[in-house]
């Protein structure tokens, strides 16, 4: 079975920091892909940003990256510059070749003034 | 263009009442999903469609039935409510699974008492 782990229930910050949240994860399949989502208080799922496990570069988005550790099955997200607005729960997932999600339980994040 | 619309936003039901979710895209997605979110944990996909006239089970269908009615339409039917099927349910869709990532409706939170 495909699993999604992220150890980190809560995590604070101050504004402006780098914070880094973990995730880990189980597949046996070869072609995959990985995702990190935000969910703010008002529910909404918002795609962070996407890595194709074929590719060797770390996805990047303005503020936010990867790094892929694709023999460690590691996907770790980078935020730099953390602001108020990045306060939100983060998700990890992963889509397998049925193009279903499989998701972490998700880590809280808390960027302080 | 309003993507992943889901209705209603809440909804309050008593043990053993039915009810619908009505879910419906506007990007012409091929497949689209059923997930429910409980506190604490990652989405659990309910059921999924890939395709207009598809629908096959996810990791959690016990006590649900989905239509996929049309390409734009997939409603999640509970036939008998129970208060274990309090939690909030978010619709998503998908269009190319290479390129692209589920988008997903603003959620229905449901309490059954």
């Amino acid at each position: 079975a495909q699993t999604v782990t992220q150890s980190q229930p809560e995590m604070s910050v101050q504004e402006a920091e780098t914070v880094t949240l973990s995730c880990t994860y189980d597949t046996s399949e070869s072609n995959y892909y990985l995702f990190w989502y935000k969910q703010p208080p008002s529910r909404q799922m918002i795609l962070v940003i996407r890595q194709e496990a074929y590719k060797q570069q770390n996805a990047t988005e303005n503020r936010f990256s990867v790094n892929f550790q694709k023999a460690a099955k590691s996907f770790s997200l980078k935020i730099s510059d953390s602001q108020l607005g990045d306060t939100a729960m983060y998700f990890c997932a992963l889509m397998d070749s049925n193009y279903q999600l499989i998701w972490g339980a998700g880590t809280k994040l808390i960027i302080k003034p | 263009n309003a993507g992943v619309t889901q209705t209603p936003k809440f909804q309050v039901l008593k043990t053993g009442q039915s009810m619908t979710l009505q879910c419906a895209q506007d990007m012409n997605h091929n497949s689209m999903y059923w997930y429910r979110q409980d506190p604490g944990m990652g989405l659990r996909l309910i059921y999924y469609s890939a395709s207009e006239g598809t629908t096959d089970k996810g990791e959690v269908p016990n006590g649900y039935n989905v239509s996929r009615l049309n390409k734009r339409e997939f409603s999640l039917r509970l036939e008998s409510a129970a208060p274990s099927q309090t939690s909030v349910y978010f619709c998503a869709s998908l269009g190319d699974p290479l390129t692209d990532t589920q988008y997903f409706g603003p959620g229905t939170r449901l309490t059954v008492l």
